[in-house]
């Protein structure tokens, strides 16, 4: 199993520029999240999914789109991009069984500087 | 409310000494709880979660429900051990409340 994948590792854009990161797992999780990590303020959640075409905001949702058309797929959407969205994005999905809530199995982050 | 405090940005201690990382939560109901461990540059990863009861690399977590605390122990620190560690929180919908993080060095 390759787990959870981001896609890009890195990535400069403009201010106002639109981009897509993409995440994907391979693990058949039902829930999936979108958090970012910024110095001093731990790790956020921007938007989760607890299930194929069912989405929800988290704490930090302002500028972000999402979309969860398959149980593998999570692409997290920067409408226009701004320099406050600088940060590293990372991708986490998870499962619960008979009631008992499984860990996170993360990614490996997207860099995003925009300037 | 939800929410995981964990009181240290940065904490030193020499290699061989105690380390203990604190971590405080909030939450209504039966709390699920983990601690996740960053290595430099790397991505996020469990490293153990209350209700297996587990010990990982040396580390121990109890949690207290009367201080509604899951404080990180372990009893002789590593330099490998020098990393980023989040107290979390698992709440309804499976979203998962961070804390703030703890920067640990372990120095030689």
């Amino acid at each position: 199993n390759a787990g959870v994948t981001q896609t890009p590792k890195f990535q400069v854009l403009k201010t106002g520029q639109s981009m897509t990161l993409q995440c994907a797992q391979d693990m058949n999780h039902e829930y999936m999240s979108w958090y970012r990590q910024d110095p001093g303020m731990g790790l956020r959640l921007i938007h989760y999914s607890v299930g194929a075409g069912i989405t929800d905001q988290g704490e930090v949702p302002n500028g972000y789109n999402v979309s969860r058309s398959t149980t593998e797929d999570f692409p997290l959407r920067l409408l226009s991009a701004a320099p406050s969205q600088t940060s590293v994005y990372f991708c986490a999905s998870s499962y619960s069984s008979s009631g008992t809530k499984y860990e996170q199995y993360f990614g490996p982050g997207t860099r995003l500087t925009v300037t | 409310a939800q929410r995981v405090t964990q009181p240290e940005k940065l904490l030193s201690v020499f290699k061989g000494a105690p380390v203990e990382l604190k971590c405080n939560y909030s939450y209504s109901g039966s709390p699920e709880l983990f601690w996740y461990v960053q290595y430099s540059r790397q991505r996020l990863q469990l490293l153990l979660r209350h209700i297996s009861r587990e010990s990982i690399k040396g580390f121990t977590a109890d949690l207290n429900k009367g201080e509604t605390s899951f404080h990180l122990k372990k009893p002789f620190a590593q330099e490998e051990d020098s990393a980023m560690y989040y107290c979390a929180l698992s709440g309804p919908g499976n979203q998962f409340y961070f804390g703030t993080g703890t920067s640990l060095t372990v120095i030689p």
